[in-house]
């Protein structure tokens, strides 16, 4: 079975400061992984995903992941954080296939302060 | 760009009443499911649903609940005798098989 672990439930950060929200998985099989953001009243927006290739991988809006098989994680970064990147953020892991079943971890709430 | 779209967006029943939350998945997408979060709580995986019939179902997937396409175009989620622990925000996401997207979800609260 998997399992996703997000260690911080709450980041809070200054605007422009450095973020990484971390994330750590367990799985017996290759898995895929993804990184889930929902802003306020809003549904879960796919923020960026690792399937094969490269491991380190870019969303349009600056944040990047990187996937480290031997450490199994795949923690979430951005240089610079704006009052916008305010939300919730769920990393996901699926052992893929066709069926993209996801297991998420709980959340970690980023609050950007000016 | 093409979304998922859930209907109604808050819900409100009484315990014991059956509910029905609707999904328009995304048009080309064959791979349908509904997820919940519980307040405070992970999003976890209730049901996937592919060829019109259920391809995997979670523990949490009891008789109380089952899911139907109708149609072409809606896939629903039913909860034939609502409980209180059934209050929590419903998702739906389609796939082409790939990642999913999902829409912004339906809150469920039961009184």
């Amino acid at each position: 079975a998997q399992s996703v672990t997000q260690l911080d439930s709450q980041v809070p950060v200054f605007e422009e400061a450095p973020v990484e929200l971390r994330c750590n998985y367990s799985s017996s099989v290759s898995v895929y992984l993804f990184w889930y953001v929902q802003y306020p009243n809003q549904g879960l927006q796919l923020l960026l995903k690792y399937l094969s290739g490269s491991t380190l991988v870019e969303s349009i809006n600056g944040f990047e992941a990187e996937f480290n098989k031997s450490q199994t994680s795949f923690h979430l970064r951005k240089p610079s954080v704006h009052i916008s990147d305010t939300a919730e953020y769920f990393c996901a892991v699926s052992e893929g296939g066709s069926n993209y079943k996801l297991t998420f971890g709980k959340g970690t709430l980023l609050t950007v302060n000016p | 760009e093409p979304e998922v779209t859930q209907t109604p967006s808050h819900q409100v029943t009484q315990m014991g009443q059956e509910v029905i939350l609707r999904c328009v998945p995304i048009s080309n997408h064959l791979y349908f499911y509904w997820y919940r979060q519980i307040l405070g709580q992970k999003v976890e995986f209730l049901v996937s649903f592919y060829n019109n019939e259920i391809s995997e179902k979670s523990e949490i997937f009891d008789d109380q609940f089952s899911v139907e396409r109708p149609d072409g175009s809606n896939f629903t989620l039913k909860i034939r005798s609502t409980k209180l622990e059934d209050s929590a925000m419903y998702f739906c996401a389609s796939s082409e098989g790939g990642p999913l997207h999902f829409g912004n979800g339906t809150r469920l609260t039961v009184t």
